[in-house]
């Protein structure tokens, strides 16, 4: 089956500062992956998608990158805020099955 | 305002005593699904369903049953909680269209004793 690896560890960054986050997974390539903003008690936020033949996309402040060979994608803020403190999660899909994998997420501090 | 609903957002009950978990939204989506968040495990998609009286089962369907009887009304039915249920409930909905991007609704923590 498929597995996601994000770094259980919290990045701990200063304001102003890229912020760099990795899923990196195993098994079948996935059509497209997925980045999510969680909050504490709060339910995820879509931030933003890839799919298996894009390289990068971005969004304002956000990066996100897709190297199929390396079985990664790195997910960039750039010019962190405070504001942008959460636990960021990536998840993929094989084509047609409706069944997302989510990976457990990575804290992200943004300390001013 | 486009959103996704669950009632109730807290619940505590017994082991046994059938409850459901409704979940709701105002965007017309045909995609709708169940998720449960437990620490070091991530979101574990529960069942899902692809349009009215279309159900199926994600990757932990054990212990729940979902209907889908009208399109905006997707509730989680737990027939007899056990412990191991105690859990983070989170419904989503997507279009048939841009079915990559899940709406999610607020959450339901979940305490079976």
């Amino acid at each position: 089956s498929q597995k996601i690896e994000q770094n259980s560890e919290a990045l701990n960054i200063q304001e102003g500062k890229t912020a760099t986050l990795t899923c990196n997974y195993t098994n079948y390539s996935p059509a497209y992956l997925q980045w999510y903003r969680q909050d504490p008690g709060r339910g995820p936020v879509f931030l933003l998608l890839i799919r298996e033949n894009e390289k990068e996309k971005r969004k304002e402040r956000l990066k996100v990158t897709f190297d199929t060979t390396l079985k990664q994608s790195l997910f960039h803020i750039t010019a962190s805020q405070p504001a942008d403190s959460a636990t960021y999660l990536c998840a993929l899909e094989r084509g047609g099955s409706y069944i997302p994998t989510f990976g457990r997420g990575t804290s992200l501090i943004v300390h001013p | 305002e486009a959103q996704v609903t669950q009632n109730p957002r807290y619940l505590i009950t017994v082991t046994g005593k059938k409850l459901t978990v409704t979940c709701s939204q105002n965007m017309n989506h045909e995609y709708m699904s169940w998720y449960r968040q437990d620490p070091g495990l991530g979101l574990r998609q529960i069942y899902y369903s692809m349009n009215v009286e279309v159900t199926d089962k994600g990757d932990v369907p054990e212990g729940y049953k979902v209907s889908r009887k009208e399109k905006r009304n997707f509730p989680l039915i737990l027939e007899s909680p056990s412990p191991n249920q105690t859990s983070l409930y989170f419904c989503a909905s997507s279009s048939a269209q841009g079915m990559e991007t899940q709406y999610f609704g607020p959450g339901t923590r979940l305490l079976v004793l």
